[in-house]
C-alpha cells in the first residue's frame, strides 16, 4: 500500500485559496487518489477522486502532476465552515485496504 | 435517505460492562466497515464485511464482536468493555460497482463511547 505524507496542520484566511499537497512516492499504476473531509463530531466524507491530471466538482479541485508521486487539493476561496480535516488516501478498490493516517487539520480563520 | 445510521450516540459504561452498537445503511451496499477514532490516531478499521455473511479482522480486533445480520445491519459488540476502549466509533458502508472510481466511504454520524 503506497504511504501518504501530508502536513499535520494548515491555517489560512476567510476567502483565500487553499492548497493541501499530499505525497504518495510509491503509489502504484492501479491506485487512485482520495480526498475525505471530517468536520468536528461527524464521520468524514468524500469530496473528490482521481486517477491523473486534474479533476474538478463543486467542493474543490484536485491536481495530479504526470508522475503522480504527489497530489494537491485546491478549496477555492475557504470560508469558516471549510475548517475540518481532511484526508488523503492513495487505493485501488476495497477500502479494508486503506489506512486513514491523521489528516490535514485545516483552521480557517476570520 | 438516511444513509448511515448508527444508535446511540453516546454510552457510557463501566470497565467489564458489555454493550451492542448498532449500525445500518439504506443505500443496499455490500460492505460495510467499523472504525474507532482516537485523538492523534486518524482512523483505525476494527472490523469489515465485505458482504452479507462474512466478516473479517481489520487493524484493531482485540475485544470487539461483529455480525453482519443482514445486507442492511452491521452491529460492533463490546463483550467486556475497558477504558481502553473509550474511543469516537463510527460505522461506515461502500460499494464496489465498476471499480475504484465508482466506490466511496458513506460514514454515520458516530457513537462516543466512555468506559470508566
Amino acid at each position: 500500500l503506497a504511504k501518504t505524507t501530508q502536513p499535520i496542520s494548515m491555517d489560512s484566511y476567510e476567502g483565500q485559496e487553499v492548497n493541501i499537497t499530499c505525497s504518495h512516492n510509491n503509489i502504484a499504476t492501479n491506485d487512485y487518489i482520495t480526498w475525505y473531509q471530517q468536520f468536528p463530531s461527524q464521520g468524514p466524507r468524500f469530496i473528490i477522486q482521481g486517477y491523473k491530471t486534474k479533476v474538478t466538482n463543486e467542493v474543490a479541485s484536485l491536481f495530479i502532476p504526470a508522475d503522480r508521486k504527489s497530489s494537491t487539493l485546491s478549496l477555492p476561496r475557504v470560508s469558516l465552515s471549510d475548517t475540518a480535516v481532511y484526508y488523503c488516501l492513495v487505493w485501488s478498490g476495497g477500502y479494508q485496504k486503506v489506512t486513514f493516517g491523521t489528516g490535514t487539520k485545516l483552521q480557517v480563520i476570520p | 435517505n438516511a444513509g448511515v445510521t448508527q444508535t446511540p450516540k453516546f454510552q457510557v459504561l463501566k470497565t467489564g460492562q458489555s454493550m451492542t452498537l448498532q449500525c445500518a445503511q439504506d443505500m443496499n451496499h455490500n460492505s460495510m466497515y467499523w472504525y474507532r477514532q482516537d485523538p492523534g490516531m486518524g482512523l483505525r478499521l476494527i472490523y469489515y464485511s465485505a458482504s452479507e455473511g462474512t466478516t473479517d479482522k481489520g487493524e484493531v480486533p482485540n475485544g470487539y464482536n461483529v455480525s453482519r445480520l443482514n445486507k442492511r445491519e452491521f452491529s460492533l459488540r463490546l463483550e467486556s468493555a475497558a477504558p481502553s476502549q473509550t474511543s469516537v466509533y463510527f460505522c461506515a458502508s461502500s460499494e464496489f460497482l465498476r471499480g475504484p472510481e465508482d466506490e466511496k466511504l458513506f460514514f454515520g454520524s458516530g457513537t462516543q463511547l466512555s468506559v470508566l
